[in-house]
């Protein structure tokens, strides 16, 4: 079965501090691996995107790492800002269809304090 | 910032109730999408286009229907809501950009719906 887990479940950092979310899955075939920040209330903004070939992909203070032969991604976060609290959403994409289907990690809650 | 909207914002509403929960984008998409999200869940996939006249079920069954008249408008309606609706909307649009080999979905803000 086709699964994205993600951990931890939630995190609390201070600010200022770094942090760094897990992501495994048992997607196959794999495509793409995708991390969107989600704020409360709002829809998922994408940060970054890699491909099978591709193992480190930044966006600012954002650094996301994939190892496809484990399965497993994980995304950086570098000197934490009250902004950053939001949920952090994996998402990976399978070769399987035209669509290019989507599983959905449930995100991690991520709260940055002062 | 993606051009993509939703509305309304929140809706609270009475079971039995007819309503159509609206998405538009402007970025010339081709493909549209419709996810239902629970809070702490994750996004289920329930509609999606291709394009103009182009609409499928998604990987979650919902009782809600949808329509793609047009490129830039992909409404969402139930005809009669119920409160196992009450949950968070998320439309998305998407394209594969020239020289790119995966598209990236841009989601909208999301409708808010309870159903009392």
């Amino acid at each position: 079965k086709n699964q994205v887990e993600q951990s931890p479940q939630s995190l609390i950092i201070l600010e200022g501090k770094n942090c760094t979310l897990q992501c495994n899955y048992t997607v196959s075939p794999f495509s793409n691996l995708r991390w969107y920040k989600q704020d409360t209330g709002r829809g998922p903004v994408s940060l970054t995107i890699m491909t099978f070939s591709e193992n480190t992909k930044s966006n600012g203070r954002y650094t996301a790492t994939l190892d496809a032969d484990t399965k497993q991604s994980s995304l950086h976060i570098t000197a934490s800002q009250l902004s950053d609290s939001a949920s952090y959403i994996c998402v990976v994409s399978d070769r399987g269809s035209t669509l290019g289907r989507l599983y959905f990690g449930r995100g991690t809650q991520l709260t940055v304090w002062p | 910032e993606a051009d993509i909207y939703q509305t309304p914002r929140y809706l609270v509403i009475g079971t039995g109730k007819k309503i159509t929960l609206e998405c538009s984008q402007t970025m010339g998409h081709d493909k549209m999408y419709w996810y239902q999200q629970d809070p702490g869940m994750e996004l289920h996939l329930i509609h999606y286009s291709y394009g103009v006249n182009s609409t499928e079920k998604g990987d979650l069954s919902s009782e809600s229907t949808v329509s793609r008249i047009r490129t830039e408008h992909f409404p969402l309606t139930l005809e009669s809501a119920r409160p196992s609706h009450t949950s968070q909307y998320l439309c998305a649009s998407s394209a594969l950009g020239q020289g790119a080999t995966t598209d990236t979905q841009y989601f909208g803000p999301g409708t808010r719906l309870t159903v009392l």
